[in-house]
């Protein structure tokens, strides 16, 4: 299994610039996550999903969208870019059973806007 | 909402030295407690994690962490450190809520010198 995988691993973008962080993983897990991570401030959630077809915003999610048509895979889109978006960004995924929810996660995408 | 404190920012330690690294968090409900380790460069992974059972839980690379219900607490510890345990280290709890989400403290960023 590759596990959870994403691309592009580095972007730099320009102000007002659009682009999508792609994010899929190969273990039939139901739930997808997206964080970003900034110096000295942990993980922030941006938005996660419950299954296929099922989203929720987290702590963080205004000038990000996300969709998840299938269970492997939860794009995360930014439309309009803007410097406060410079960040790594991680997906990750988890199986929920019986209340279990380890989070195994993505190498990141490393977002510079400028 | 949760919230999960990291009193350590920055962390230096000869080898061999002991570890401690404090988690204190805020909900008093039923909680599961992660910790996480970034080594330079990398991806977060899962080094140990308490759902219910033994407080005491042994994760990989010889690190263990105490879950103590009545301080809101989960410190990591390590009697020996060795420089390959440099990295930046996470603290997480998930409450249980919808989406099984994982509230994430600020890390934890602990260098090993030879």
């Amino acid at each position: 299994n590759a596990g959870v995988t994403q691309t592009p691993k580095f972007r730099i973008l320009k102000i007002g610039q659009s682009m999508t962080l792609q994010c899929a993983q190969d273990m039939n897990h139901n739930y997808m996550y997206w964080y970003r991570q900034d110096p000295g401030m942990g993980l922030k959630l941006i938005y996660y999903s419950v299954g296929a077809g099922i989203t929720d915003k987290g702590e963080v999610p205004n000038g990000y969208n996300v969709s998840r048509s299938t269970t492997e895979d939860f794009p995360l889109r930014l439309e309009l870019a803007a410097p406060s978006q410079t960040s790594v960004y991680f997906c990750a995924s988890s199986y929920l059973d019986r209340g279990y929810n380890e989070q195994f996660f993505g190498p990141g995408t490393r977002l510079t806007v400028l | 909402a949760q919230s999960v404190s990291q009193h350590n920012h920055h962390v230096i330690l000869s080898e061999a030295a002991s570890l401690e690294l404090g988690c204190n968090y805020s909900y008093g409900g039923t909680v599961n407690l992660f910790w996480y380790v970034q080594y330079p460069g990398q991806h977060l992974q899962l080094l140990l994690k308490y759902f219910s059972g033994d407080p005491l839980v042994k994760g990989i690379k010889g690190f263990e962490a105490e879950f103590i219900k009545s301080k809101f607490s989960f410190n990591l510890r390590k009697p020996s450190v060795q420089w390959s345990d440099t990295a930046e280290y996470f603290c997480a709890v998930n409450d249980a809520g919808g989406g099984n989400k994982l509230t994430f403290g600020t890390g934890t960023q602990l260098k090993v010198e030879l």
